[in-house]
């Protein structure tokens, strides 16, 4: 079936340390694909998509590129900001199944 | 314009008690989903209506899961008799088109414990 399956965390990082939090996935045909952000006593928000194949989303710094060789989609950001302290979900759509599915997530701490 | 809304934030009760989570969409949102977060592993789908109706309760774990969305507004979530496992946070999506891969907006959950 399909999954998404991201880096266990939780990372610690510095700031302004370069940031790489890996997402793979599993599924048929061509998914969507997003990283959402849940900032401390928050929901989920979206942070950035891409709907296909080498399309690259990008938003507040942070960008992943659709890489269907690959099956990922990893989220990068060259200087990370204490504010970037958050749990971070990748997560594909399947337009067939008008379904989200998610990875388990990964906490990012940034310490000053 | 108001979010998703759920209520209440956190509920502690014991094992064999029930429970009712509720869930206010954004205004206008058709599509409602109830997904399901257990000890920090992966988000899960629970169930998906489009206005009033299921459109699919494949996710829902057994029959002690009841989802009612009335008048294809707010929705609520019951579970009873609570068991151990049932414990973690539950979160309300509401979108108005998914089509083009559109965006899921959520509440920030309710933590529900049983002890």
């Amino acid at each position: 079936g399909d999954s998404v399956t991201q880096m266990e965390g939780p990372v610690t990082l510095s700031e302004e340390a370069f940031l790489t939090i890996n997402c793979t996935y599993t599924a048929t045909g061509y998914p969507s694909l997003f990283w959402y952000v849940q900032y401390p006593g928050e929901g989920l928000q979206l942070l950035l998509k891409a709907t296909k194949a080498d399309d690259k989303g990008s938003n507040k710094g942070f960008e992943a590129t659709y890489r269907k060789e690959t099956t990922s989609f990893h989220l990068e950001k060259g200087s990370v900001q204490v504010s970037d302290s958050a749990v971070y979900f990748c997560a594909l759509f399947r337009y067939n199944f008008n379904k989200f599915y998610f990875g388990s997530g990964t906490k990012l701490n940034v310490k000053p | 314009e108001a979010g998703v809304t759920q209520f209440p934030s956190h509920s502690v009760i014991e094992k064999g008690q029930t429970v009712t989570l509720r869930c206010d969409p954004i205004s206008g949102h058709d599509n409602l989903y109830w997904y399901r977060r257990v000890m920090g592993k992966e988000i899960k789908f629970l169930l998906h209506f489009v206005k009033e109706s299921k459109q699919d309760e494949s996710g829902m774990p057994n029959n002690r899961f009841l989802a009612e969305r009335t008048g294809g507004t707010y929705s609520t979530l019951k579970v009873q008799p609570a068991e151990l496992e049932d414990s973690g946070v539950y979160f309300c999506a509401s979108s108005q088109d998914l089509s083009g891969g559109g965006e899921l907006f959520f509440g920030e959950g309710s933590r529900l414990t049983v002890l």
